[in-house]
């Protein structure tokens, strides 16, 4: 899982309540993400941000909402306004943003709705 | 739908045999990436291959890319127990990050 972290690994969250996936990173990266999985599926880009202070929505950002004010952390709320959000969530960095630039993982959080 | 789709889903092969997956994709491509996933992990590059390429070493890997019939070939070649995971490939459509797709990936167990 390289220099990427993900907390907490499993989150609870009951209908109607938003919750924050936390990420960092000390690789210096520029670019980070975030995607979606479900079971037996690919992944799903939810945001991404290219550089600080700046993102931008992926292929499926309602009711995703997130924040880049420092360059290590990309934190993703799920809010009420997503009707399914039981999934694993995958944070991911790279150096830069062309296509040609590998992307390192972390750990992953698991959110259940009850 | 899917760019890439990983074929078979799932493969099961005994130790020390080589195991091979495929990935098909539907547009053109600037480059072509393989990932691995322990359960319940992060993603782990594996190795990328460009549109102008067509053999990747990289190990015990050995990546194809055959852009005339839109699809890539992962062999694992004297498989171990460390190797069970599911694989995924993802293609890069156009120039930035935003435009990369995953597959759903191969599952490969390897039996001792």
């Amino acid at each position: 899982d390289g220099g990427i972290t993900q907390s907490p690994k499993y989150l609870f969250r009951k209908e109607g309540q938003n919750v924050t996936l936390s990420c960092e990173q000390n690789l210096n990266h520029d670019a980070m993400y975030w995607y979606r999985q479900d079971p037996g599926q690919g992944l799903r880009l939810i945001y991404y941000s290219q550089i600080v202070n700046d993102f931008q929505k992926g292929d499926i950002a309602e009711g995703y909402s997130v924040s880049r004010e420092k360059k290590e952390s990309f934190p993703l709320t799920v809010t009420s306004a997503q009707k399914n959000p039981t999934a694993f969530y995958l944070c991911a960095s790279s150096i830069g943003w062309g296509v040609d630039n590998e992307q390192f993982f972390g750990p992953g959080t698991r959110l259940t709705v009850l | 739908s899917q760019q890439g789709e990983e074929d078979p889903q799932a493969l099961s092969i005994q130790e020390g045999e080589n195991a091979t997956m495929n990935c098909s994709y539907k547009t053109s491509i600037n480059n072509l990436q393989w990932y691995r996933q322990n359960s319940g992990r992060g993603l782990v590059h594996l190795i990328l291959i460009r549109s102008n390429e067509r053999e990747k070493h990289s190990g015990r890997l050995r990546v194809t890319l055959d852009t005339s019939k839109k699809s890539s070939s992962l062999l694992i070649t004297a498989s171990r127990a460390a190797d069970t995971a599911s694989y995924f490939c993802a293609t890069a459509r156009g120039s930035s990050a935003s435009k990369i797709i995953f597959g759903s990936g191969t599952r490969l167990s390897i039996r001792p």
